[in-house]
């Protein structure tokens, strides 16, 4: 069964404070991952799509890496409107298209 | 460029009563998703649809929820003789591949 776990589940940073969100996976024949942001009473919001274990993408002060076993979402310098609900999702091959959620990561950062 | 549209935003009933959730996707998408998101808890997939078909609706609950994507006029997923389960935020998504989108989402809240 596919499954998706991010760690932790909630962080609070400084602003200016680099860090780390991680997603572990598995899933039978990954299509796609995915990283959205969240923010509260909002619908998810598309970051990247990584297809393949090595690829990377970059959008302003975040980085999404991917390996065979997880993804990583990196936070460079982060600003207080950073602070949101990170979530991961998975598109495996044995499915018709549907995408399965981590729990997300929430982000805190103060000024 | 019309994102994915969700109306209404926010929608209370009274047991029993039947809620109806409406989706308009982003224009020349064919896929449309419907993922329910309960408190505390992650995105769920519920059904995935195109245009006059269903074709996977492995998450939805066998009773009292249907969905429908018509050949004209926006997807609908109706929930009939609703309880204080079925309180929740469900989002729309829709896709021209593989990368999906979301809606700003229904907040159903069943009193």
């Amino acid at each position: 069964e596919d499954q998706v776990t991010q760690s932790p589940e909630a962080l609070r940073l400084q602003e200016g404070e680099s860090s780390s969100l991680n997603c572990s996976y598995t899933v039978s024949g990954l299509r796609g991952l995915f990283w959205y942001r969240q923010d509260p009473g909002k619908g998810p919001e598309f970051l990247f799509t990584l297809y393949s274990a090595g690829e990377e993408k970059e959008k302003e002060r975040l980085k999404a890496t991917l390996t065979k076993k997880e993804s990583f979402l990196h936070i460079t310098a982060p600003k207080p409107e950073d602070s949101a609900t990170y979530l991961c999702a998975v598109l495996g091959s044995g499915n018709t298209g549907k995408l399965i959620f981590g729990q997300g990561t929430t982000l805190q950062v103060k000024p | 460029n019309a994102g994915v549209m969700q109306n209404p935003r926010h929608l209370v009933r009274r047991r029993g009563q039947e809620a109806r959730l409406r989706c308009s996707p982003v224009k020349g998408h064919s896929h449309v998703y419907w993922y329910r998101q309960l408190p505390e808890e992650g995105l769920k997939f519920m059904v995935y649809l195109q245009k006059e078909n269903i074709i996977d609706e492995s998450g939805m609950p066998k009773e009292r929820f249907s969905a429908e994507f018509p050949k004209e006029g926006p997807s609908i997923l109706r929930i009939q003789q609703v309880v204080r389960g079925d309180s929740a935020a469900y989002f729309c998504a829709s896709s021209p591949g593989e990368e999906a989108f979301f809606g700003q989402g229904t907040r159903l809240t069943v009193v």
